[in-house]
């Protein structure tokens, strides 16, 4: 198993310029979710999908959009990137059906908005 | 919402020492506190986790204590070596039955001296 996989590694967007995350899993996890670490700070959520089709907003959604149209896929869109956009970008898996269940992260996308 | 601060944000120990992070939470209705250990260049990685109705937890060098009244918990790593250098950060949820939100501390930076 690849577990999560996340691309691109590594990205440069030009203020007002968009751009979707990619974030697929191998793991038939029900719930996934996105977050970003900003330098010196923990992780906030972002979105997160509770299965295909289904999608909510976490602490900082604004300004993201996300769809689930896959169980393998959760994709994060980025509309009109802004300065205050660059961050490391993690997506994470998690079985789902327990409170207690682990997630597991991506290596992450580390994303400046210039 | 919940809100979770963290102490020290960072630490440096000598390596066979043992090292302490501490973690404080403010919702009460908490149940779920992992810990994750984020190696440089990586996505945040599990290594332990507590449910409220337990107040410590071992795997083999590291512990983690929870005080539900005092709203808190630690974690403990004994003989400590160089590969335990990384971001250690701790996270609450309270979330049941659905999927979680977890909240993260801002991050430890632990640095073991040979």
């Amino acid at each position: 198993n690849a577990g999560v996989t996340q691309t691109p590694k590594f990205h440069i967007l030009k203020i007002g310029q968009s751009m979707t995350l990619q974030c697929t899993q191998d793991m038939n996890h029900n719930y996934m979710y996105w977050y970003r670490q900003d330098p010196g700070m923990g992780l906030k959520l972002i979105y997160y999908s509770v299965g295909a089709g289904i999608t909510d907003k976490g602490e900082v959604p604004n300004g993201y959009n996300v769809s689930r149209s896959t169980t393998e896929d959760f994709p994060l869109r980025l509309e009109l990137a802004a300065p205050s956009q660059t961050s490391v970008y993690f997506c994470a898996s998690e079985a789902g059906g327990s409170s207690y269940n682990e997630q597991f992260f991506g290596p992450g996308t580390r994303l400046t908005v210039l | 919402g919940e809100n979770v601060e963290q102490h020290p944000s960072t630490l440096s120990v000598q390596e066979g020492d043992s090292a302490v992070i501490k973690c404080t939470y403010s919702d009460s209705a908490s149940n779920y506190f992992p810990w994750y250990k984020q190696e440089l260049g990586k996505g945040p990685q599990l290594i332990i986790d507590i449910r409220s109705n337990v107040g410590e937890k071992k795997d083999q060098r590291i512990a983690v204590t929870l005080n539900k009244t005092a709203k808190h918990f630690s974690l403990h790593i004994t003989e400590t070596q160089p590969e335990d250098s990384a971001v250690y950060f701790c996270a609450a949820s309270d979330v049941e039955g659905s999927a979680r939100q977890l909240t993260f501390g801002s991050g430890t930076q632990l640095t073991v001296l040979p």
